[in-house]
């Protein structure tokens, strides 16, 4: 069975652009989550989205906004880049979306702003 | 408020030595405690869960933990390491009304041979 898919697995961006990263999740699985990995630190909570409901929010600015399709796949988009965006995203999927339903995480897409 | 303290930000072993890396949390309900391994370029692997029961939890590649509630600690361990073993280990408990985990800043581990 496939697992979590990511794409793209690298991106070059500029100051002030806007990017949209794609998940697919493991067959069967209805939540998503989206994690930021900085560079020497732990994955921080980004969003979590349940048939196409967003069920969660962490502590990033309006810049940073999700979707989930029918399919249960999903988009992350992050307007107005800064350097400090710059980091390792990371999506996960799991069965439940509540509860402690071990994260099935994607290898992630590896954003740089330049 | 939930969070999670990995103490060792790199630690190295020998070959064949055992291994415990720490994992400290602060949790007022019973938690629910993982432990992810990431390997450069890689997403995050789980390697094994408490969620509640016998506090001694096995996990994949021969890793196993251990809860510890008056200690508040889940630390990992595994008897002999192996060179490729060698990767970013990081614990995580379940934070509740979000649906998320939140993560410690990881122990970057290191195999001499």
């Amino acid at each position: 069975d496939a697992g979590v898919t990511q794409s793209p697995t690298h991106l070059i961006k500029t100051r002030g652009q806007q990017v949209t990263l794609r998940c697919s999740p493991i067959s069967g699985h209805k939540s998503v989550s989206w994690y930021q990995q900085v560079l020497g630190q732990g994955p921080q909570f980004i969003f979590q989205y349940y048939e196409k409901e967003e069920r969660g929010r962490g502590n990033f600015p309006d810049r940073f906004s999700a979707r989930q399709f029918p399919n249960y796949s999903s988009e992350l988009n992050v307007n107005a880049l800064l350097l400090g965006d710059s980091a390792l995203y990371l999506c996960a999927s799991s069965l439940h979306d509540r509860g402690p339903s071990p994260l099935h995480f994607g290898n992630g897409t590896r954003l740089t702003v330049t | 408020a939930q969070s999670v303290t990995q103490p060792d930000i790199h630690i190295t072993v020998s070959e064949g030595a055992s291994l415990e890396l720490r994992c400290n949390y602060s949790y007022g309900a019973t938690p629910y405690l993982f432990w992810y391994v990431q390997s450069p370029g890689q997403g995050l692997q789980l390697l094994l869960k408490y969620f509640s029961g016998d506090t001694l939890v096995q996990g994949i590649k021969g890793f196993e933990a251990e809860f510890k509630r008056s200690q508040s600690s889940f630390n990992l361990r595994k008897p002999s390491v192996h060179w490729s073993d060698a990767a970013e280990y990081f614990c995580a408990v379940y934070g509740g009304s979000q649906g998320n985990l939140i993560f410690g800043k990881g122990t970057k581990l290191s195999v001499k041979p």
